[in-house]
Formats: structure tokens, C-alpha cells, sequence
């Protein structure tokens, strides 16, 4: 499969704390972009991180990408249960293909 | 609305009956993109257009599959002869060339479901 690997497969916290989701893939990129999915819904765009960045904020996320490792993370601070929602990575290698992980189904309780 | 639309929402069909998926993406996107999602996957890249140009096609998509993006607006996905694995949800999703974020806006998606 072309698909990248997202870590863990699921996750439950309590609102307030922070939640991390690991993606690794498999070829080298231009950038990487993280979505969220809520139930029944359409993906929505979180954040972009150029494969020359290390770091990216957007509010309470916090992306982190090491190139060498062909890794990524997903930090969510303070989480609220409004978050709650499966969180997908998606790597793009030349200018248009999109390879997205398989995804962290996120469940913050309140 | 002036998201990515999708039509229809839901198609309850039989094996081996033909169907066809459309997609209206944002009026001056003109990269416009169709995936797969199974239940618990990310999206799988089935084919890519821009403008009125297939660009790539997956190898996931048999000859059974096929798109067409005939005036570089709309666009749509036919499946020919259904089979049970093709139950799935079948996103479409629009981006503009030189974004700064180079994001792509998604669709509700079409869920497909083959008897």
C-alpha cells in the first residue's frame, strides 16, 4: 500500500490535555499536510509543514517534521471534545500527489 | 454554498450495474482530485485532474473506472459493472495551483454501497 502509518490507531483523553499522533511515510516530499475528519463529514486542512521546516503552529496544533525519519507529529494542546474527530497526514511527493496516512481516531472526553 | 459539492450523497445499487458519481468543486480550483476511503483508512489517490487534464491515474482504478473532467469544471466518476468491493466512500476534492497552503478542500462525499 502507498499509504503512510499513522500512531496510534486510536486515542482517548480527557479535555484539557494533550493529545500526540505520529505519521511516518514512505517517500521523500515536498511538503506535508495534516487533515481532520469528524463523523460523517468531509476532511477539513489543519496545517501545512514545507519539507525544509522542522516546526509549525497554527493556534493549539503543533507539527513537527524530521525529514531524516520520514516522520511527522500532531500535537494538540488543551484539548476540548470538540476535537474529537480522526486526524489523517498527507504527504505530497512532486507537485500534486497526495499520500495519506491511515489515520488517528481522536476521542477527547468531557 | 461555495464548497466542494458532491451528487449523490448516498447510491444503493446492485453488482454489475453501472454508476456514476459527480463532483462540482470550487469555481476557480483547477486541480481537482478523487479518493477512495474504506471504513477506517485515510483516503487512497484514485486519479487527479487539472483543468480538463488527467494528469495520473492510480493503479488502484481498473478499467472498470473512469473519469472525465470534460470542461475543467465539474467532474465525474463512472463505475461500470459493480462489484462488492467497491463499496466505499468516494471523496472528490479541489485545490488552486500556487496556493500558499497548496490545501485541498473536500467534499461530503459520495458513499457507495454495492449489494
Amino acid at each position: 500500500s502507498q499509504q503512510g502509518e499513522e500512531d496510534p490507531q486510536a486515542l482517548s483523553i480527557q479535555e484539557g490535555e494533550n493529545a500526540t499522533m505520529n505519521c511516518s511515510y514512505k517517500t521523500s516530499i515536498n511538503n506535508l499536510q495534516w487533515y481532520r475528519q469528524n463523523s460523517g463529514r468531509g476532511l477539513v486542512h489543519l496545517i501545512l509543514i514545507r519539507s525544509n521546516e522542522r516546526e509549525k503552529h497554527s493556534g493549539r496544533l503543533r507539527v513537527t517534521l524530521d525529514t531524516s525519519k520520514k516522520s511527522s507529529s500532531l500535537l494538540i494542546t488543551a484539548s476540548r471534545a470538540a476535537d474529537t474527530a480522526s486526524y489523517f497526514c498527507a504527504s505530497i511527493s512532486g507537485t500534486y500527489k497526495y499520500i495519506f496516512g491511515t489515520g488517528t481516531r481522536l476521542k477527547v472526553l468531557a | 454554498d461555495t464548497g466542494v459539492s458532491q451528487d449523490p450523497r448516498h447510491k444503493i445499487t446492485k453488482r454489475g450495474q453501472n454508476v456514476t458519481f459527480r463532483c462540482d468543486p470550487i469555481s476557480e480550483h483547477n486541480r481537482l482530485y478523487w479518493y477512495r476511503q474504506t471504513l477506517g483508512q485515510g483516503p487512497e489517490f484514485l486519479t487527479y485532474f487539472q483543468n480538463e487534464a488527467q494528469l495520473e491515474k492510480s493503479r488502484l482504478l481498473s478499467d472498470r473506472f473512469s473519469a472525465e473532467r470534460p470542461k475543467g469544471s465539474f467532474s465525474t466518476l463512472e463505475i461500470q459493472r459493480t462489484e462488492q468491493g467497491d463499496s466505499a466512500m468516494y471523496l472528490c476534492a479541489s485545490a488552486l495551483e500556487g496556493s500558499p497552503y497548496n490545501e485541498q478542500f473536500f467534499g461530503p462525499g459520495t458513499r457507495l454501497t454495492v449489494l
